[in-house]
């Protein structure tokens, strides 16, 4: 069965980075599309960057453009997240999704997500 | 960048009892729109996609409805597990974006 498992979340400082990852476990990795989306605490969902199959194509959101870099390594089936400079406003639950059909459009599978929290 | 407003945020029903949950684009997306379920600590569920037509495995009590900036989720006869919060989705322009959800408890 499809699984998707995040790691990396935890108390970070503002200006300070970590580095998300997410496993994929349970069909072709490579064969698809992956996207992240970040949900702050008790509100709605965001989407935050997706890359393609061969990491040729890279979208982000503008609120994280030039701080957070996506990435994926298909030999490992795993996805990245490395978020840089961090604000308070990027205290979220990270999830990581993989793209139904490569467009960006739908996400079929979703992991359980990890926590961010910005804060001195 | 196209807002997506649920109504109502929280919504009060009996099992058995029919949910009608709404969802309105700022402009028109035809029928990009998507539906996902989520249940407290987990990720979200794709229910529903070109606004009617349901995933594999999404039970005939969900349908969906709608075109152009007004959408409806109908859940027939709600069954325990279908208490969670819902949201729609756009996937018209980028950047794909969500409603803030509508939670539909127990009356």
């Amino acid at each position: 069965q499809v699984q998707l498992v995040e790691s990396g979340g935890g108390l970070v400082k503002p200006g300070g980075s970590l580095r998300l990852s997410c496993a994929a476990s349970g069909f072709t990795f490579s064969d698809y599309y992956m996207t992240w989306f970040r949900q702050p605490p008790g509100k709605g969902l965001e989407w935050v960057s997706h890359i393609s199959r061969s990491s040729s194509t890279i979208s982000y959101a503008d609120s994280v453009k030039g701080r957070f870099t996506i990435s994926r390594d298909n030999a490992k089936n795993s996805l990245f997240l490395q978020m840089n400079s961090l604000r308070a406003e990027d205290t979220a639950v990270y999830y990581c999704a993989r793209d139904l059909y490569g467009s960006g459009s739908l996400f079929d599978y979703w992991g359980l997500g990890t926590l961010v929290t910005v804060s001195s | 960048e196209i807002v997506m407003t649920q109504s109502p945020a929280t919504l009060s029903v009996s099992p058995g009892e029919r949910a009608t949950l709404s969802c309105r684009a700022s402009q028109s997306i035809s029928s990009n729109l998507a539906w996902y379920q989520q249940n407290p600590g987990q990720g979200p569920r794709l229910l529903i996609y070109g606004a009617s037509t349901r995933t594999t495995g999404i039970p005939a009590r969900f349908s969906g409805s709608g075109s152009g900036t007004e959408f409806t989720l109908t859940i027939s006869s709600l069954q325990s597990e279908d208490f969670a919060v819902y949201y729609c989705q756009q996937y018209h322009n980028w950047p794909r974006t969500f409603g803030q959800g509508t939670k539909l408890e127990i009356k």
